[in-house]
């Protein structure tokens, strides 16, 4: 069965701190590995990995994808408040053209 | 360029009725999923639309149903609804093809009493 698994469920820290969230997967025929941000509705896309670029980076934000161990991390430095929310790692297999998220990590950056 | 937008916001309804939501894709996506994330939960995969046929569908019964418009708006259709229904819908768009990012909508919060 494919799954995504993700790592913490939930995360405290304050301003300031380095997080790294982490996701596991088990995917058939794997495409790619995208993160998202979702804070009130809609999930906004952060990052695409695939075998090709296993390592993105836009300002305080990078993503690295293991294929061997199926895996990525997501980090975040110098943490800010508007970083709060909940991260969702997805998976797409060819089977059946569908994406495959993970429960989330929800963080919460306290001043 | 517009964006993926989604109606109804919200909506009510109750045991064994059937429902409608409504999704309009961002510019230039053909490809449109739907998604359905309940409390605490990432979102699961429901189906997907791409030319006007269903292209893949996750583990939900046929109760659930969609269409995909030549301009590539799209509907999910839900009939004889359930108490575990309710969740909040997602519809994402994409270009077509391997490693298309997909863009998501606000969804609709569905709530059945």
């Amino acid at each position: 069965e494919d799954k995504v698994v993700q790592s913490p469920l939930s995360l405290v820290v304050h301003e300031g701190d380095t997080v790294t969230l982490n996701c596991s997967y088990e995917v058939t025929n794997f495409r790619s590995l995208l993160w998202y941000k979702q804070e009130k509705k809609a999930p906004t896309f952060l990052f695409m990995l695939t075998s090709s670029g296993i390592e993105k980076k836009s300002g305080r934000l990078s993503s690295i994808l293991d294929k061997k161990e199926l895996s990525s991390i997501l980090n975040i430095t110098a943490t800010q408040t508007g970083d709060s929310a909940i991260y969702l790692c997805a998976v797409e297999g060819n089977t059946g053209n569908q994406f495959y998220f993970g429960t989330g990590t929800s963080l919460t950056v306290i001043p | 360029e517009t964006g993926v937008t989604q109606s109804p916001t919200h909506l009510i309804k109750t045991r064994g009725q059937q429902v409608t939501l409504r999704c309009s894709s961002q510019s230039g996506h053909n490809t449109v999923s739907w998604y359905q994330q309940a409390l605490g939960q990432g979102p699961q995969f429901i189906f997907q639309y791409y030319r006007e046929e269903e292209n893949g569908r996750g583990n939900f019964p046929p109760r659930f149903s969609g269409l995909q418009f030549p301009n590539y708006s799209s509907e999910l259709n839900v009939n004889a609804l359930e108490l575990d229904d309710s969740a909040l819908y997602l519809c994402a768009s994409s270009k077509p093809g391997p490693n298309q990012p997909q863009h998501f909508g606000d969804g609709t919060r569905l709530s059945i009493l």
